[in-house]
């Protein structure tokens, strides 16, 4: 298994500002993603973070308002640009293996947006 | 793309009885299924899983059953204890594509 941290845990933010995520694994994995969970909601995939290479995003999502890097095999941020109250919600980082099936999931960074 | 159904979104049930959550996905190239249980304030955590080529897994008091033909699969929670009480995700993974589809959620309450 991988154990994943997360910081910030929580933030608040005012508007048009922007912040940015930070996820560690414990160990080497081969894919990382970054997720937004509203409360009572699923998890919605933002993006798959691409070691050395630009990280590819989901429908509705765009480098611009949520730049990624990914520069070793343990480590990403996710930033969150000008941000609005809209961006309020928990942001999951996660990792895994592709050949090794299991993903597993940081704390999350609970933001909010004033 | 992959679509993943969970039922139900809540249930309610008595300690030491058992609870049963279903899910149904469309990809047919899917191949591992997990089971994720998520605690107030914290994220995911991996129960669970299954893959393709078994039709049950059982750990202690959980178990998941996987039927390919009608693609469903289910995870049992048997003898429920109020700390089993979180919200539970199923996934579906398709594991060349990396990246799992997940249900939108069951919210587990377990009343002593």
């Amino acid at each position: 298994s991988a154990v994943i941290s997360q910081k910030p845990s929580r933030d608040i933010c005012q508007r048009g500002t922007s912040l940015t995520i930070q996820c560690q694994v414990d160990s080497q994995v081969t894919m990382m993603f970054w997720y937004r969970q509203q409360p009572g909601q699923s998890l919605t995939l933002i993006a798959t973070a691409n070691q050395g290479s630009e990280a590819t995003y989901e429908s509705g999502f765009v480098i611009d308002k949520f730049p990624i890097s990914r520069p070793n095999l343990t480590f990403s941020t996710l930033t969150v640009s000008n941000m609005s109250p809209e961006d309020s919600s928990i942001y999951l980082c996660s990792g895994g293996g592709q050949a090794t099936y299991e993903q597993y999931f940081g704390p999350g960074t609970r933001l909010t947006v004033t | 793309g992959e679509n993943v159904e969970q039922h139900p979104s809540t249930l309610s049930v008595q300690e030491g009885d058992s609870a049963v959550i279903k899910c149904t996905y469309s990809d047919s190239a899917s191949n591992y299924f997990p089971w994720y249980k998520q605690e107030l304030g914290k994220g995911p955590q991996l129960i669970i899983d299954i893959r393709s080529n078994v039709g049950e897994k059982k750990d202690q008091r959980i178990a998941v059953t996987l039927n390919k033909t009608a693609k469903h699969f289910s995870l049992h929670i048997t003898e429920t204890q109020p700390e089993d009480s979180a919200v539970y995700f199923c996934a579906s993974k398709e594991t060349n594509a990396g990246k799992s589809t997940f249900g939108d959620g069951t919210t587990l309450t377990v009343k002593p």
